[in-house]
């Protein structure tokens, strides 16, 4: 079955610091890709997402993600974060012509001043 | 464009009784739409994928009896907590996905629903 591995349950980073958070899959195929935040109590919002092409993928608020298809793996990045980027991320997958999402377990970023 | 809308946004009810939640699509055409579980701490459980006029496809392990699903518009869906009890309490998310690009989810802020 298909599944979706986010590492680490909770990061802290330093406001200005770098920022990478993990995802890993496991299909057969190159999946749709997708990197979701979600602020408390709120919905998701998309960050970015990759469906073919250029495996290095810009977002908005300056994040990006890298497709390595060798790894499995769709990294999320900022090179320099804000306070305001504390949150969940939730890394997600699609796969084949069926629109169901299958999500990792979630990254809980905080951000020190 | 691409919103999508919940109501209620908190929702508190006495065990037994009934809670609907709407999903809306505002500004286009939502050709399925997902119901989706999320509890504290914890990622997304998809419940249920509906097609306009269809009937909902439930995961396995969600009771259909309990959780009814109703698409009866391209911009409307609904999802009723049927005899609710504690562990019923949840936030509960929508999304939806138009037509000519179902793999992208359009995500609604969330219902958080509490039964006493």
């Amino acid at each position: 079955a298909q599944s979706v591995t986010q590492p680490d349950i909770h990061i802290t980073v330093s406001e200005g610091a770098s920022l990478e958070l993990r995802c890993n899959y496991s299909y057969g195929a190159t999946p749709y890709l997708f990197w979701y935040v979600q602020s408390p109590g709120q919905g998701l919002q998309l960050l970015l997402k990759y469906f073919s092409g250029d495996t290095l993928v810009q977002g908005i608020k300056g994040f990006e993600a890298e497709f390595k298809r060798s790894q499995s793996s769709f990294n999320l990045r900022k090179p320099s974060v804000h306070w305001s980027d504390a949150a969940e991320y939730f890394c997600a997958v699609g796969f084949g012509t069926a629109s169901k999402l299958t999500f990792g377990t979630g990254t809980r970023l905080q951000v020190t001043l | 464009g691409a919103v999508v809308s919940q109501h209620p946004s908190r929702v508190i009810c006495k065990s037994g009784t009934s809670v609907k939640i709407e999903c809306r699509s505002l500004d286009f055409q939502a050709t399925t739409m997902f119901w989706y579980r999320q509890f504290p701490k914890k990622s997304l459980m998809l419940m249920a994928t509906s097609n306009e006029g269809s009937k909902a496809t439930y995961e396995q392990g969600v009771e259909k009896d309990k959780f009814l699903i109703n698409h009866a518009s391209l911009t409307l869906s609904t999802l009723t907590v049927t005899s609710a009890h504690p562990e019923d309490s949840s936030f509960y998310i929508c999304s939806a996905s138009k037509r000519d690009s179902l793999t992208l989810q359009f995500f609604g802020p969330g219902t958080r629903l509490t039964v006493l």
